[in-house]
């Protein structure tokens, strides 16, 4: 059973670019959410897909995206990109969207500059 | 608004107790979980209250009261390796989490 895996590991982007960060999900994992954490903060819950929809979402402006695909694999997306977007984003995925238990990947450290 | 406290910090001993406690205020609650996070590595899941009580897990125990609004994560016989950051988190509505701002706790020899 492999776990979550995130790529790339670090990313350094400039101001108003945009950047893609890719998850891999649990083998047997129908549900993606990913998360903003900011040094020294806990996760802040950007959204979730399940079986390819949207079916949460955090208090992020609509510049932050996302897809899932048909392996329950995701994207996250974010356009424009500002200094404060700086931070280590986390994907976890979970059996069921109603299941408790998040499984987490290593994330992906982030720095705009 | 909605908010999960913790403190920020504790310290223990090796093979002590330790209690972190949180509180939280949201607009709905399905159950309270709780998270270990090491320096530089992915949140890991210990454990889910969903109803009032206590639940243990091995050397881990977590109580929920939602008439309080309260929780703790219990970690007995304190390791050297127990050294991270514990995180409450709530499922706080329809698909959202809600995670605490993270307790440091740091185990002395």
């Amino acid at each position: 059973e492999t776990g979550v895996t995130q790529s790339p590991t670090h990313l350094i982007k400039t101001r108003g670019q945009q950047v893609t960060l890719r998850c891999s999900s649990q083998s047997g994992h129908n549900t993606v959410s990913w998360y903003q954490q900011a040094l020294g903060q806990g996760p802040q819950f950007i959204f979730q897909y399940y079986r390819e929809e949207e079916n949460g979402r955090g208090n992020f402006p609509p510049r932050f995206s996302g897809l899932q695909f048909p392996n329950y694999s995701s994207e996250l997306n974010v356009n424009a990109l500002e200094l404060d977007d700086s931070a280590l984003y986390l994907c976890a995925s979970s059996f069921d969207r109603t299941n408790e238990k998040l499984f987490f990947g290593s994330g992906t450290q982030l720095s705009v500059l | 608004g909605q908010s999960l406290e913790q403190p920020s910090e504790v310290t223990a001993v090796e093979g002590a107790i330790v209690q972190i406690n949180c509180t939280y205020q949201t607009s709905g609650f399905y159950g309270l979980s709780w998270y270990q996070q090491h320096d530089g590595g992915a949140p890991t899941f210990l454990s889910y209250n969903g109803l009032d009580g206590l639940e243990e897990t091995g050397r881990f125990s977590s109580f929920l009261s939602r008439s309080d609004s309260y929780g703790y994560l219990l970690l007995q016989e304190l390791q050297m390796k127990d050294s991270a950051s514990y995180f409450c988190a709530v499922k706080g509505g329809t698909y959202k989490y809600i995670f605490g701002t993270g307790t440091r706790l740091k185990v002395l020899a």
